[in-house]
């Protein structure tokens, strides 16, 4: 399996302000996603992160809220903009085909609390 | 409309007995189904998943029974420990084209006592 990293793990935050959530792999990946995780909820997909063009968004989430980048096979950002307290959750990055497989990992997510 | 249905919501076992959790999918293009375990605080952890063109598949205590014309698969897990106390999310995907992204089910918080 991949060994994914995420930063910050945690972070608190004003209303109004922005993060960015870094997520790293240890080996080139074919996919990279975002997904969000609200308490005792399942997983959203918010969109699916392209290298070297504009991610895929998931409907009900926009590139100005939610932008991405991935520069290379092994590592992306999410940024939360404009954030407010409907924004708390957990934001997990997971990546998929691994060696070719179908096989999908996530990381450790991280925990955002708006103010 | 959700594409993949997952029961219970919840499941208390005894320590050693078995935990088996139900999972039922509409799109019949899915050919991927794996099963994620997640603790407290961490990341979902792929458990085991299979494939349409078995019935079975096990790793350890841990075995997916697949029935391709109901549409369904479930988790089973043998002499559940209270380690396995988490929560078990199914999930559905094809393995190529339009379909790739993982649909998940909503969750069944399992609880083992001792």
């Amino acid at each position: 399996s991949a060994v994914i990293s995420q930063k910050p793990s945690r972070d608190i935050c004003q209303r109004g302000t922005s993060l960015t959530i870094q997520c790293q792999v240890d080996s080139q990946v074919t996919m990279m996603f975002w997904y969000r995780q609200q308490p005792g909820q399942s997983l959203t997909l918010i969109a699916t992160a392209n290298q070297g063009s504009e991610a895929t968004y998931e409907s009900g989430f926009v590139i100005d809220k939610f932008p991405i980048s991935r520069p290379n096979l092994t590592f992306s950002t999410l940024t939360v903009s404009n954030m407010s307290p409907e924004d708390s959750s957990i934001y997990l990055c997971s990546v998929r085909g691994l060696a070719g497989g179908s096989e999908q990992y996530f990381g450790p997510g991280t925990r955002l609390t708006v103010t | 409309q959700q594409q993949v249905k997952q029961s219970p919501q919840s499941l208390i076992v005894q320590k050693g007995g078995i935990s088996i959790i139900n999972c039922a999918y509409e799109n019949t293009a899915f050919d991927y189904f794996p099963w994620y375990q997640q603790f407290p605080g961490k990341g979902p952890a792929l458990l085991i998943a299979i494939r349409p063109d078995v019935s079975e598949k096990k790793e350890g205590r841990f075995t997916i029974s697949f029935n391709k014309s109901a549409k369904q698969f479930s988790l089973h897990i043998m002499d559940s420990q209270p380690g396995d106390s988490a929560t078990y999310f199914c999930a559905a995907s094809k393995r190529g084209g339009s379909n790739y992204k993982l649909t998940f089910g909503k969750g069944t918080l399992l609880t083992v006592n001792p």
